[in-house]
């Protein structure tokens, strides 16, 4: 069954290392959507990408980046990861610009 | 800019009671979509159900129904008879439906719902 995958699912890290969080999906989706939860702030989007090599910020993007190198994957990079980072991380993807958007399992990220 | 807000942080209801979320938006679009999401404490995210703005037709589907009001922009969901694996964080959200905005989502802050047997 197609799916959307994220790893790792738990990470520590330490402020100032970078950090990588991966995201896989095999439905063939071009829109990919990175989310980061907060408690009291819901859901807010960091970045997206619209197909291969296309990648667009977000409402929250400051400190992270992505890269969109094929259809599958997207990739979200911390550049230098902050205490304030901190957070529970989603991806999302869908078919097109008005299909409904399918979550990954989320990854749990601590900065110290 | 679209906004959505879940005014109610947290609902406690008793089993087989109906529960009511309320959700308002805002945005300048005249055509939109709205859903509801559901985040067991498991942790993942549910897709429950979807409208498009211009179908303001309310329907039911099982213990699931849901009120859209486009005249006060409010998007309200029931869940009739709860149950305990009802219990969980419901989120409401928004997308533009423009080609060049996508579909990006914004999410209200949710509201939590516990359900006692």
């Amino acid at each position: 069954d197609a799916e959307i995958t994220q790893s790792p699912r738990h990470k520590i890290t330490e402020t100032g290392r970078q950090v990588t969080l991966a995201c896989h999906q095999t439905w063939n989706h071009n829109n990919m959507f990175w989310y980061r939860q907060d408690l009291g702030h819901g859901l807010r989007l960091i970045h997206y990408s619209y197909g291969v090599q296309d990648t667009n910020k977000g409402e929250v993007s400051d400190g992270y980046s992505v890269s969109r190198s094929n259809t599958e994957d997207l990739p979200l990079t911390l550049e230098s990861a902050a205490s304030s980072q901190t957070s529970v991380y989603f991806c999302a993807s869908s078919g097109g610009g008005r299909e409904t958007q399918y979550f990954g399992p989320g990854t749990r990220l601590l900065v110290l | 800019a679209q906004k959505v807000t879940q005014a109610q942080t947290e609902i406690s209801v008793v089993e087989k009671e109906d529960v009511t979320l309320d959700c308002v938006y805002e945005t300048r679009d005249t055509t939109y979509y709205l859903f509801w999401y559901k985040q067991p404490p498991s942790g993942e995210l549910v897709f429950l159900i979807r409208r498009n703005s211009f179908d303001e037709q309310n329907e039911i589907s099982g213990r699931y129904s849901w009120n859209f009001q486009k005249s006060t922009s409010s998007f309200n969901f029931t869940i009739t008879a709860s149950q305990v694996v009802d219990s969980a964080v419901y989120f409401c959200a928004l997308s533009e439906a423009s080609k060049a905005a996508g579909n990006k989502l914004t999410f209200g802050g949710g509201t939590r719902v516990l359900v006692k047997p």
